[in-house]
């Protein structure tokens, strides 16, 4: 048990759809990551949020946006989803300090049709 | 830019055999290095980390990672493999500190047969 949790656990949208994914940080934790799992691969970091700003940002579109909220929950939202958007959504909090880790929750898994 | 490659996307070993599992890696600065593991349907849960400390990292369940700057390694390694251990297993490189972004390897899938 980490601390993190995410909802929903498993969800199904249709190409061109929107989704919100979201994700409750351990208490305290002031940065939250994002990352994207397709099947057999690992993860890849979309974006990080510190104290509600975007904090950096991987290789993935606008269509891939996020909110950090001052009660430690964050949400990613895709639009216009793609089949490629499929795939296991992960989030991870930490404090934003040295030598810290990492916390992951266990995940969303999006699948589009 | 980093990167990280894990040699074998699958291994299989016998229960009480020695697990080793490969990753390399390519940084431009001292990295921290991390080990994860993942279990069927759950997230990523921390074996162990390098954080510019001691070279032989020991982690939980046993596991263990020695850094050598010299190679690019940081192989992972269980002396006594447990039918417990069967999971996929992430190598990764962070950039910027160990809260930085996470570039991961593609995965090991490790196999423990009875």
């Amino acid at each position: 048990e980490t601390g993190v949790t995410q909802s929903p656990t498993h969800l199904i949208k249709t190409r061109g759809q929107q989704v919100t994914l979201r994700c409750s940080s351990q208490s305290g934790h002031n940065t939250v990551s994002w990352y994207q799992q397709a099947l057999g691969q690992g993860p890849q970091f979309i974006f990080q949020y510190y104290r509600e700003e975007e904090n950096g940002r991987g290789n993935f579109p606008p269509r891939f946006s996020g909110l950090q909220f001052p009660n430690y929950s964050s949400e990613l939202n895709v639009n216009a989803l793609e089949l490629d958007d499929s795939a296991l959504y992960l989030c991870a909090s930490t404090l934003l300090a040295d030598y810290n880790e990492q916390f992951f929750g266990p995940g969303t898994r999006l699948t589009v049709l | 830019a980093q990167s990280v490659t894990q040699l074998g996307s699958h291994v299989s070993v016998s229960e009480g055999a020695l697990v080793l599992l490969r990753c390399n890696y390519s940084s431009s600065v001292p990295p921290y290095l991390f080990w994860y593991v993942q279990y069927p349907n759950q997230g990523l849960q921390l074996l162990l980390k390098y954080t510019s400390a001691a070279t032989l990292v020991k982690g939980i369940n046993g596991f263990e990672a020695e850094f050598k700057k010299s190679e690019t390694s940081f192989h992972l390694t269980k002396p006594s493999a447990h039918m417990s251990d069967a999971a996929e297993y992430f190598c990764a490189v962070s950039v910027g500190g160990s809260q930085g972004n996470l570039i991961f390897g593609k995965g090991t899938k490790l196999s423990v047969k009875p």
